[in-house]
C-alpha cells in the first residue's frame, strides 16, 4: 500500500463548518507538505511541517504532526466554496542516498454553498 | 498562470512509442520537478534537476528518463509506452533546489495529457 493514505477519501461538506482530513504513512520522514489541487490542475502549496514540530498554523489552515502515531492531520477552519478541490499530503525521506518523495491518495473535498 | 509552461497540452499515441515532454519554468527558477498523476497511481513525484544536474528522485521507472538543458528548460522522455503509463504529466519548478519538501515554493505548470491507446 502507499507510504501516504488520506482519510476520507472524499468529504462533503456545508460553508462555514470546518473540514478535517488525515493523512497517515509508514517510515521515518523528514518533512510533510499538504496540497491542494482543483480538478485537472497543478498543485499548489498549503503547508509544510518538519518531522520535530508538531502543529502549524497558516491562515485558516492548521496542521498537526504526531510522529509517534506517523499520522498528520489539515484542519480547514470556517470553511467556503472555494476551498472545493483535492488535498494531498507528501512526505519526504532518505532512501539509497535519494530523497523520495510519497504523495498520498488524496482526500475531494466539496464544500457546499 | 504560474509561468511555467509545458507543451503539448495533449498527446495521444500508441503502445510502444516514445515521446518528449517539454517544460519551461519560471523565469529565473533553477530547480524543475516532474510529476505523474494517474487515476491507478495517484499523484506521484518523478525526478527533480536544478541547475542541469539530477537532484531527486522518486518512482520514475527506467522506460523513463529526463535532462535539464543549460537555458533550464526540461524535457521528459518516455519510452516503450503502456497503456498504464496514459496520466497527466506535471512539471514545477523553484527558485533554488529547496528539496522537493523545502521551503522552497513550487510552482506548477498546466500539465501534458498523454493517453495512449
Amino acid at each position: 500500500s502507499q507510504q501516504g493514505e488520506e482519510d476520507p477519501q472524499a468529504l462533503s461538506i456545508q460553508e462555514g463548518e470546518n473540514a478535517t482530513m488525515n493523512c497517515s504513512y509508514k517510515t521515518s520522514i523528514n518533512n510533510l507538505q499538504w496540497y491542494r489541487q482543483n480538478s485537472g490542475r497543478g498543485l499548489v502549496h498549503l503547508i509544510l511541517i518538519r518531522s520535530n514540530e508538531r502543529e502549524k498554523h497558516s491562515g485558516r489552515l492548521r496542521v498537526t504532526l504526531d510522529t509517534s502515531k506517523k499520522s498528520s492531520s489539515l484542519l480547514i477552519t470556517a470553511s467556503r466554496a472555494a476551498d472545493t478541490a483535492s488535498y494531498f499530503c507528501a512526505t519526504d525521506a532518505e532512501s539509497g542516498g535519494y530523497q523520495k518523495v510519497t504523495f498520498g491518495t488524496g482526500t475531494k473535498l466539496q464544500v457546499i454553498p | 498562470d504560474s509561468g511555467v509552461t509545458q507543451t503539448p497540452k495533449h498527446l495521444i499515441t500508441a503502445t510502444g512509442q516514445r515521446v518528449t515532454l517539454r517544460c519551461s519554468p519560471r523565469s529565473g527558477d533553477l530547480s524543475v520537478y516532474w510529476y505523474q498523476q494517474s487515476l491507478d497511481q495517484g499523484l506521484q513525484f518523478l525526478i527533480q534537476y536544478y541547475n542541469g544536474e539530477e537532484r531527486a528522485k522518486g518512482n520514475i521507472l527506467e522506460r523513463f528518463s529526463a535532462q535539464q538543458f543549460p537555458d533550464l528548460h526540461s524535457e521528459l522522455n518516455l519510452s516503450s509506452l503502456e497503456l498504464g503509463d496514459s496520466a497527466l504529466y506535471f512539471c514545477a519548478s523553484s527558485v533554488e533546489a529547496g528539496g522537493i519538501l523545502g521551503t522552497d515554493t513550487q510552482y506548477f505548470g498546466p500539465g501534458t495529457r498523454l493517453t495512449v491507446l
